[in-house]
């Protein structure tokens, strides 16, 4: 299967603080996504982005396909950011998706 | 509008017991997933139905049975659990295996095994 990895694994941030995290994989894919995960575990979709850039608000996104990889910015942070980002990919053909382990995001008033 | 329901929210299971945990969409889609998440871990694919009337293996489909019952639901059966088993279950789903859409998940089961 396609290997998945995020960075960094943990990070603690000020409030109005911005970041950058990645996420690396192995394969081609024909599917990425962000996710986060609240601290009551709910899964919420952030970005569908298998190529190119999307903004949402104070989020934004970033894969280059060819090089294999994908960045999640978070600019003006905020309490409510906190939880674990994940990536989550699928390969070409058979539509399995692989999960990283996720960058969990404390950020401090 | 309801999204991806999944019951129960949380259970307890005694080794050897059996269960079926559900799962039901109703935005039309065609693909539907079972995932676990163990602690401190990423989502990891057990089972997935890239349309109604088929089911394939994910990553760690041992221990585990699936059913699409029709295009809304698919469940997942624990025929005889074990404490290894302990996890957070989410159900996905998406338009469809060529689509290009994104997953969408329900709340999760959080399953102890006793």
């Amino acid at each position: 299967g396609i290997q998945v990895e995020q960075s960094p694994p943990d990070l603690i941030l000020q409030e109005g603080a911005n970041s950058t995290l990645r996420c690396n994989f192995s394969d081609s894919v024909n599917n990425l996504q962000w996710f986060h995960q609240n601290p009551w575990g709910q899964l919420i979709n952030l970005f569908y982005i298998p190529s190119g850039t999307k903004q949402n608000g104070r989020l934004s996104a970033t894969t280059v396909a060819t090089e294999r990889y994908s960045l999640l910015y978070i600019s003006s942070s905020q309490t409510t950011d906190s939880g674990v980002y994940f990536c989550a990919v699928a390969e070409w053909i058979f539509n399995k998706f692989y999960f990283g382990s996720g960058t969990k995001l404390n950020v401090k008033p | 509008n309801a999204g991806v329901t999944q019951t129960p929210k949380f259970q307890v299971l005694k080794t050897g017991q059996s269960m079926t945990l559900q799962c039901a969409q109703d935005m039309n889609h065609n693909s539907m997933y079972w995932y676990r998440q163990d602690p401190g871990m990423g989502l990891r694919l057990i089972y997935y139905s890239a349309s109604e009337g088929t089911t394939d293996k994910g990553e760690v489909p041992n221990g585990y049975n699936v059913s699409r019952l029709n295009k809304r639901e698919f469940s997942l059966r624990l025929e005889s659990a074990a404490p290894s088993q302990t996890s957070v279950y989410f159900c996905a789903s998406r338009s469809g295996i060529n689509s290009n859409q994104p997953q969408h998940f329900g709340d999760g089961t959080r399953l102890s095994i006793l």
